[in-house]
This record gives C-alpha cells, sequence and structure tokens, in this order.
C-alpha cells in the first residue's frame, strides 16, 4: 500500500506570492492533518480535515487556508508569503477521526525568499 | 495545558552503547503516546506507539518505550545503538482536541562511531 504522498518535495517562493500544496493521504484514511515544521517552533499544528470538512484549526492566520477533496487528498494554501513561512510542511494520514495514529509524508520544503 | 517536553536537545552516544531518550507530558486523561523518528529532510517515520495495555511497547528497530503514568514519562530505550539510528527523534501526546497532536522539541542523536 502507497504511504502518504507530498508534492512537491520542495517550492521555492518570493514573499508576497501564494502556494499550493498537496497531500494524497494512504488509501483509505480520511483524515487529513497539516503541521509546519520549523528550527525554532518546531512542528506545529495547522488543521484537520475528515470527510472534507474541516475539524480543527491550530493557531495560524487566516493566510493559511486548505481543504479537502472527496477522494480524501487535501491541498493547503499560503496566501501572500513572508520570509518566516519558509518551513518543512507535513501532512499527516490517518484512517479515521478519533484517537489513532498518524502516518506521515516526507513534507514539502517550501523557502520564501 | 496538554504539553510534551523532550529535555534532551542534543545526544551523543558511542555505537553499541545503550540509549535512553526522555519524554514527559502533561494530559488531563491517559494519553496516547507516540515517539516519531525524523532523518534530515525526510518526513516523521512511527516507531512505536501507546494506547493501552502492556505498559512496555515494542516498535521498530529495536526500539522499545516504557509508560509511567506515576511519573508522566514515556522514554524511548534501545539496548544498542547503530550508526544509522542517527536522526531526530519526537515524542508526541494525543490526538486530543479533534485531532491535535502535540509534538515535543524533539532530541537530536549523534552516533560516534
Amino acid at each position: 500500500k502507497a504511504g502518504v504522498t507530498q508534492t512537491p518535495r520542495y517550492l521555492i517562493k518570493t514573499r508576497g506570492q501564494q502556494v499550493t500544496l498537496s497531500c494524497s493521504p494512504i488509501s483509505g484514511h480520511r483524515s487529513v492533518s497539516w503541521y509546519q515544521q520549523t528550527p525554532g517552533q518546531g512542528l506545529q499544528f495547522l488543521f484537520e480535515y475528515f470527510s472534507e470538512t474541516q475539524r480543527n484549526k491550530g493557531n495560524f492566520p487566516g493566510r493559511f487556508s486548505g481543504r479537502q477533496f472527496s477522494n480524501s487528498r487535501s491541498e493547503m494554501n499560503v496566501s501572500t508569503l513572508e520570509l518566516g513561512d519558509s518551513a518543512l510542511y507535513l501532512c499527516a494520514s490517518r484512517m479515521g477521526q478519533g484517537e489513532t495514529e498518524a502516518f506521515f509524508g516526507q513534507g514539502t520544503r517550501l523557502t520564501v525568499v | 495545558a496538554q504539553s510534551v517536553t523532550q529535555p534532551d536537545i542534543h545526544i551523543t552516544v558511542s555505537e553499541g552503547a545503550s540509549l535512553e531518550l526522555r519524554c514527559n507530558y502533561s494530559y488531563g486523561a491517559t494519553p496516547y503516546l507516540f515517539w516519531y523518528v525524523q532523518s534530515p529532510g525526510q518526513g516523521l517515520q512511527l516507531l512505536l506507539k501507546y494506547f493501552s495495555g502492556d505498559t512496555l511497547v515494542q516498535g521498530i528497530k529495536g526500539f522499545e518505550a516504557e509508560f509511567k503514568r506515576s511519573q508522566s514519562s514515556f522514554n524511548l530505550r534501545k539496548p544498542s545503538v547503530h550508526w544509522s539510528d542517527a536522526a531526530e527523534y519526537f515524542c508526541a501526546v494525543g490526538p486530543y482536541n479533534n485531532n491535535d497532536m502535540r509534538f515535543g522539541a524533539g532530541t537530536r542523536l549523534t552516533v560516534k562511531p
């Protein structure tokens, strides 16, 4: 069974631009969570989607948004990029909502210049 | 508030030596606990998890962890470290609050030949 797939793996953007990252969860998994990882702040929860609905959101500005499609694939979008948005963005896949283990993708490394 | 503390930012051990990585948590109920490992530029790989039952859990790659409720700890151990174990290790608790998993700051492991 294929794992969690995140695309692209690397991305370089300019301040003020917007970016869209994609995550395909493990087949049959319906919950997708997004995390931002930076050296200074560590791993921080962005949001979680289940059955195309955002179930929970972390403490990030409205520039960070996401969505989930009927096939459980998810995208996150960051608008008006800032230098501080440079990070590794990780997607985690779970079979269902609730207290189950999460499987992570390899991440998308976003660099804002 | 729920939190995870990994007291050691960086640990260096010799190849073949034993390893113990510390993790303390603050959580209102019996937590779900995880250890993940991350190689440079990669995503997180689940090493092991504790949900309930036997407090000594076995994971992949020869790792084990022991849940101690009285000490609010979930320390990761390995009897003999291999050079390939060099990576960053994250302890996590949750999910809670609708699937928000809380991570520790991580412990970077260096293995000396």
